[in-house]
C-alpha cells in the first residue's frame, strides 16, 4: 500500500533553516509528482510547491520564492522540503502529499498525504 | 490568486441527518475542486476530487456537487466518525493551488 513517512518534529530558532524528510513506498516513486503542503495552528492549509520526481522540475508558491527548496533523492524514493530564514509565522504542521497524476504536469489535488512533521520557530 | 470561502465556520447535525457544507471560489474554477476530510491529529484524507467523484474508499453517504464558482459536499446520514474539518480545495488556477478556511462538523 502506499506510504508516506515523515522525518519527526523540530524546534529551530528565528533565521535558521530545517528540512523534511518524506519516504514514501508502495509504488513507483518517479511516475508521481509530490507536494508540500503545511498548515500553520489555526490555519487553512497552504500549499508550498512541488517536485517531479521523475525530473526534478519544481515549481513554488511566489508566497515562499526564495526561501523554499524542495530536492528529491530517487534512490531511496524520498523527497526533501528545505525552508530557510525561518520565523516565528513558519511554525506549522507539515506535509507531503502526492499527486495522483502519472504523467509530467500535476493534476494539483492529493490522494496520500504523510502523517505531518510539527516544525516550531521559537527563540 | 484564488480565494476559497466556506460556510458554515462550524455545523451542528443530529447523528442520522443530512450535513450540507459550501464553498465558493473568487473566480471559475470548473470541476477542479477538491474536497478533504481531517481528523484531529491527522492529516487530511481525500473524499472527492473533480468537484464529484469520490476517491477510492470513501463511503457513498458523501456526494459533492457544483461547477464555477459555487460547490457543495453534502453527508447524507451523518455517523459519528463523520465529525472533522472539511477543506475545499481548488486546482484550476495555480501556482498556487489553494485551500478554503474549513467548516466542522460537529455531531448534535
Amino acid at each position: 500500500q502506499v506510504q508516506l513517512v515523515q522525518s519527526g518534529a523540530d524546534v529551530k530558532k528565528p533565521g535558521a533553516s530545517v528540512k523534511v524528510s518524506c519516504e514514501t513506498s508502495g509504488y513507483t516513486f518517479t511516475s508521481y509528482a509530490l507536494h508540500w503542503v503545511r498548515q500553520a495552528p489555526g490555519q487553512r492549509l497552504e500549499w508550498m510547491g512541488w517536485i517531479n520526481a521523475g525530473n526534478g522540475d519544481t515549481k513554488y508558491s511566489q508566497r515562499f520564492q526564495g526561501r523554499v527548496t524542495i530536492t528529491s533523492d530517487t534512490s531511496a524514493s524520498t523527497a526533501y522540503v528545505e525552508l530557510s530564514s525561518l520565523r516565528s509565522e513558519d511554525t506549522a504542521v507539515y506535509y507531503c502529499a502526492r499527486d495522483p497524476s502519472g504523467g509530467s504536469s500535476p493534476w494539483g489535488f492529493f490522494d496520500y498525504w504523510g502523517q505531518g512533521t510539527l516544525v516550531t520557530v521559537s527563540s | 490568486e484564488t480565494v476559497m470561502t466556506q460556510s458554515p465556520a462550524t455545523l451542528s447535525v443530529s447523528p442520522g441527518e443530512r450535513a450540507t457544507l459550501s464553498c465558493r471560489a473568487t473566480q471559475n474554477v470548473g470541476s477542479n475542486l477538491a474536497w478533504y476530510q481531517q481528523k484531529p491529529g491527522q492529516a487530511p484524507r481525500l473524499l472527492i476530487y473533480a468537484a464529484s467523484t469520490r476517491a477510492t474508499g470513501i463511503p457513498d453517504r458523501f456526494s459533492g456537487s457544483g461547477s464555477g464558482t459555487e460547490f457543495t459536499l453534502s453527508i447524507s446520514s451523518l455517523q459519528s466518525e463523520d465529525s472533522a474539518v472539511y477543506y475545499c480545495q481548488q486546482y484550476h488556477h495555480w501556482p498556487p493551488w489553494t485551500f478554503g478556511q474549513g467548516t466542522k462538523v460537529e455531531i448534535k
